[in-house]
């Protein structure tokens, strides 16, 4: 398809269980996003890549969260021993550029820790 | 830094007009989005605004004040499917910061 996709869609885990979510990003977008949206609450932002730069890891949460952006192209993020807090929607997104350009998500993530 | 101030709710009538605003402090200005989300989707994109003024495109319409840090969004002519939260997010230093979005409802 032409959009961002993204999966799972849905993931139930257990609380401790390490999960992987993979983003896969409109085709010649070199930036992209991870946000992530509790229950009724805003976007909070994750981490960001644009091209070969060193990625902008400020958003994430804490060290149980790292993301990587092979080839250019799709992004894995994982969350390691996961916690009951860590269940939310993650969103992806990628724009053409940075600065200026819009940004088009994907139907995201939908992780629920037990 | 980035700050992005928004209410949280509004009731409307359908064909009513309704104004959203958001006020924002950013460290850095690439232009400022807003965009739409229904209950358990994705956001989507409404519009960008990175000069001051209006921006109009069908019943939603945005304007923005870069000197002091805001912006709205105006829907007119409202219908039941415009029940949505609408975000507004700044992108500033190359990354988009949202607010926490204004839940619009509307009713007949």
């Amino acid at each position: 398809g032409a959009g961002v996709s993204q999966s799972p869609s849905n993931k139930v885990t257990e609380k401790g269980k390490d999960v992987e979510l993979r983003c896969d990003p409109i085709s010649g977008h070199t930036a992209l996003y991870w946000y992530r949206q509790s229950l009724g609450q805003g976007l909070e932002f994750l981490i960001y890549f644009q091209g070969n730069s060193a990625p902008d890891k400020s958003g994430l949460p804490s060290d149980r969260f790292s993301a990587e952006r092979t080839g250019g192209s799709v992004s894995t993020l994982t969350i390691q021993r996961t916690q009951q807090e860590d269940s939310a929607v993650y969103l992806c997104a990628s724009s053409p550029a940075a600065g200026g350009n819009t940004i088009y998500f994907g139907e995201g993530s939908w992780l629920t820790v037990v | 830094g980035q700050n992005i101030d928004q209410p949280t709710e509004m009731t409307a009538t359908e064909g009513a007009i309704v104004q959203i605003n958001c006020t924002y402090q950013t460290s850095g200005f690439n232009g400022l989005f807003w965009y739409q989300q229904h209950a358990g989707e994705a956001p989507t994109f409404l519009s960008y605004n990175v000069l001051d003024g209006l921006e109009e495109k069908g019943r939603f319409s945005s304007f923005l004040s870069r000197s002091k840090g805001y912006s709205y969004l105006l829907l007119k002519e409202l219908q039941m499917k415009d029940s949505a939260s609408y975000l507004c997010a700044v992108d500033g230093n190359n990354r988009l910061a949202f607010g926490k979005g204004n839940q619009v409802v509307v009713i007949p």
